[in-house]
């Protein structure tokens, strides 16, 4: 079965250091990935995707996410958080020929001061 | 550009009350249009979608229903709403024609409370 799984329910991060969110995917076949994030009582705004070529994708705020076909992750990272990075952040893998996104749990990352 | 535009942002409502969330897209033709519903501040789950008007596909059964009666509009309604209906609701599309690589673009959310 098709599935997403974002292993951390809370990532506590301190302003200034790097930080990772991580997410791991089971699908059959070549796998579209996502990553969304979504501020407190806002709808969700997408982040960046992995559709095919450089493993490294670059999107926006900075953050950027590393495809991993061996280990079937996508993990989100960032060089340096701010405390404005502070969302709920979702991961969504959609298979080839399904049109239908599969979504992670949600990890709450909190960057403090 | 394309925005979306969701309402009402908030609604308060009685159990056994019937129920319209509004979802409209503009600067865009023939979207694809999904209601997502989001429980305890976490996970979605998709409700409906909709290829064109009056074409709903109901991916969980419920109390719930959709209607798409324009191309850039999607309604969200109940008869009779229950407590378990109490949520954040986010309409959200995608362009044509449908792709795996096709990003959703989310409106702002209705949080409906059922009391």
């Amino acid at each position: 079965a098709q599935s997403v799984a974002q292993p951390e329910d809370q990532v506590n991060v301190a302003e200034g250091n790097p930080l990772t969110v991580k997410c791991t995917y089971s699908v059959s076949g070549n796998p579209y990935l996502f990553w969304y994030v979504q501020y407190p009582n806002r709808g969700l705004q997408f982040l960046l995707k992995y559709i095919t070529g450089d493993n490294l994708v670059k999107g926006s705020y900075g953050f950027e996410a590393e495809f991993n076909k061996s280990q079937t992750s996508f993990h989100l990272k960032k060089p340096s958080a701010l405390v404005s990075d502070s969302a709920l952040y979702f991961c969504a893998v959609r298979q080839g020929g399904n049109y239908q996104l599969i979504w992670g749990a949600g990890t709450k990352l909190i960057i403090k001061p | 550009s394309q925005t979306i535009h969701q309402w009402p942002a908030t609604l308060v409502q009685p159990v056994g009350s019937p129920l319209s969330l509004e979802c409209t897209v503009e600067g865009t033709s023939n979207p694809n249009l999904y209601w997502y519903r989001q429980a305890a501040g976490r996970g979605l789950q998709l409700l409906f979608y909709s290829v064109g008007i009056g074409q709903i596909s109901s991916e969980v059964p419920q109390n719930l229903s959709a209607s798409r009666p324009q191309d850039r509009q999607f309604i969200l309604s109940s008869k009779k709403l229950l407590l378990s209906d109490s949520g954040f609701y986010l309409c959200a599309w995608t362009p044509r024609p449908l792709s795996g690589a096709n990003v959703l673009t989310f409106g702002a959310g209705s949080r409906l409370t059922v009391l």
